[in-house]
């Protein structure tokens, strides 16, 4: 079955360390994005990828940074810059102009 | 620059009423895409419709239905007779082609939050 796979769901952090968001999509899209959404919020584009090896921000990077090495696979990482990490975020792909096919979620808390 | 808003936070509604989401996008492009996804209490986003700037008829999908209208630049969704699964997040969004032919970045509205109470 072809999709896009967010893990972990529930992630815990403590402050001051960096975590590592996993999305990988089997759907050979060639973009791929990264979006937070904070709790009665919409979502926010942290940074987005339309082909391997390369990425642009969003509105919202500082504090991110992610890689596209293969074309599966978006991970972001959430870095100890970020200051108010605590959100929902979600990983979508993309091919062309269709629609945006997204994950499940990372529900991410500092603790 | 891009924008959607969606100026509607929250609307609370009867079961079997009819309810209008609004949503109104800026862009500066002439080719363009414009989407309605629905964010269940799960959280994972559900694609709704896509229209393309160039493809102003509206549509219906049973209860659903979407009013395309470039003139306001607005690509409102109204849902008939609504019912309690209908109860959601729905969120517009907008992408602009870039002159490569894919598709720019994605960007969404805060969403309105549809209660309909039983």
């Amino acid at each position: 079955d072809g999709g896009i796979t967010q893990s972990p769901k529930y992630l815990f952090r403590k402050e001051g360390q960096n975590v590592t968001l996993s999305c990988e999509q089997n759907l050979n899209h060639d973009a791929m994005y990264w979006y937070r959404q904070d709790p009665g919020q919409g979502l926010r584009l942290i940074y987005y990828s339309q082909i391997v090896n390369d990425f642009q921000k969003g509105d919202i990077a500082e504090g991110y940074s992610v890689s596209r090495e293969k074309k599966e696979s978006f991970p972001l990482t959430v870095t100890s810059a970020q200051k108010n990490p605590t959100a929902f975020y979600l990983c979508a792909s993309i091919q062309g102009s269709a629609e945006a096919f997204f994950g499940q979620g990372t529900r991410l808390t500092v603790v | 620059a891009q924008k959607v808003t969606q100026a509607q936070t929250e609307i609370s509604v009867v079961e079997k009423e009819d309810v209008t989401l609004d949503c109104v996008y800026e862009t500066r492009d002439t080719t363009y895409y414009l989407f309605w996804y629905k964010q269940p209490p799960s959280g994972e986003l559900v694609f709704l419709i896509r229209r393309n700037s160039f493809d102003e008829q509206n549509e219906i999908s049973g209860r659903y239905s979407w009013n395309f209208q470039k003139s306001t630049s607005s690509f409102n969704f109204t849902i008939t007779a609504s019912q309690v699964v209908d109860s959601a997040v729905y969120f517009c969004a907008l992408s602009e082609r870039n002159y490569g032919g894919a598709t720019n970045k994605l960007i969404f509205g805060t969403g309105t939050l549809l209660a309909v109470q039983p």
